[in-house]
């Protein structure tokens, strides 16, 4: 079955540069969640978006910015990195109907280390 | 606000010994709840849930979990652990859509389960 994809699996970046980390749900799923996880921390909610629009906001950065666009895939776009921001980035997928509506399927994350 | 308490950081157990990982929970209104599991340099996979109904839930690898609306708990077990179950748990919860939910997860701090020969 078709999972979550997420890339790069792997980033490594400067202080103060930027990065793009990229989400393609699973087929015909149409919310996507992304989610930060420093080193040995759990999973802090980012940013969801359902359809296209913005549908809840956690504890994300000024920094950051994300959108999904029309084939749904989604991008985390990370501006101005400090070494904070070094963590596993996830994204989950999840369908609005059917009997999987409130199920999160994850993806492997992207490990992002800021140098 | 809801929050997870996972009251275990740490369960070493032998290998086909029985295992429970705690999780609490606090919310104003009813929740749905979650067990995830992480093996090393990987994602998130879900174990199982609970969304109403029977209190006992059934997940996969033979894992269980009992919801106790009483005492807010809702704690993961396994009779006979393997080598392979090795791994760092979580427990989530997310709140329904008549709470105004977009089902976003709220995770405890995970339970690292080493199961040792």
């Amino acid at each position: 079955a078709a999972g979550v994809i997420q890339s790069p699996r792997h980033l490594i970046k400067e202080k103060r540069e930027t990065a793009t980390l990229k989400c393609y749900p699973i087929p015909r799923h149409d919310t996507v969640y992304w989610y930060q996880q420093g080193p040995g921390q759990d999973p802090q909610f980012l940013i969801s978006f359902y359809e296209k629009m913005q549908s809840d906001k956690g504890s994300i950065p000024d920094r950051f910015s994300a959108q999904q666009f029309s084939d749904y895939h989604s991008e985390l776009n990370m501006s101005s990195l400090e070494l904070g921001d070094s963590a596993l980035y996830f994204c989950a997928s999840s369908p609005r109907q059917g009997h999987s509506y409130n199920e999160q399927f994850f993806g492997p994350g992207t490990r992002l280390t800021v140098l | 606000a809801q929050s997870v308490t996972q009251l275990d950081s740490q369960v070493p157990v032998f290998e086909e010994a029985p295992v429970e990982l705690r999780c609490n929970y606090s919310s104003s209104v009813s929740v749905y709840l979650f067990w995830y599991v992480q093996y090393p340099n990987q994602g998130l996979q879900l174990l199982l849930k609970y969304l109403s109904g029977s209190t006992l839930v059934k997940g996969i690898n033979g894992f269980e979990a009992e919801f106790n609306k009483s005492q807010t708990s809702f704690h993961l077990r396994k009779p006979s652990v393997h080598i392979s179950d090795t791994a760092e748990y979580f427990c989530a919860v997310s709140l329904p859509r008549s709470a105004g939910s977009n089902y976003k997860l709220t995770f405890g701090k995970g339970t690292l389960l080493t199961v040792n020969p």
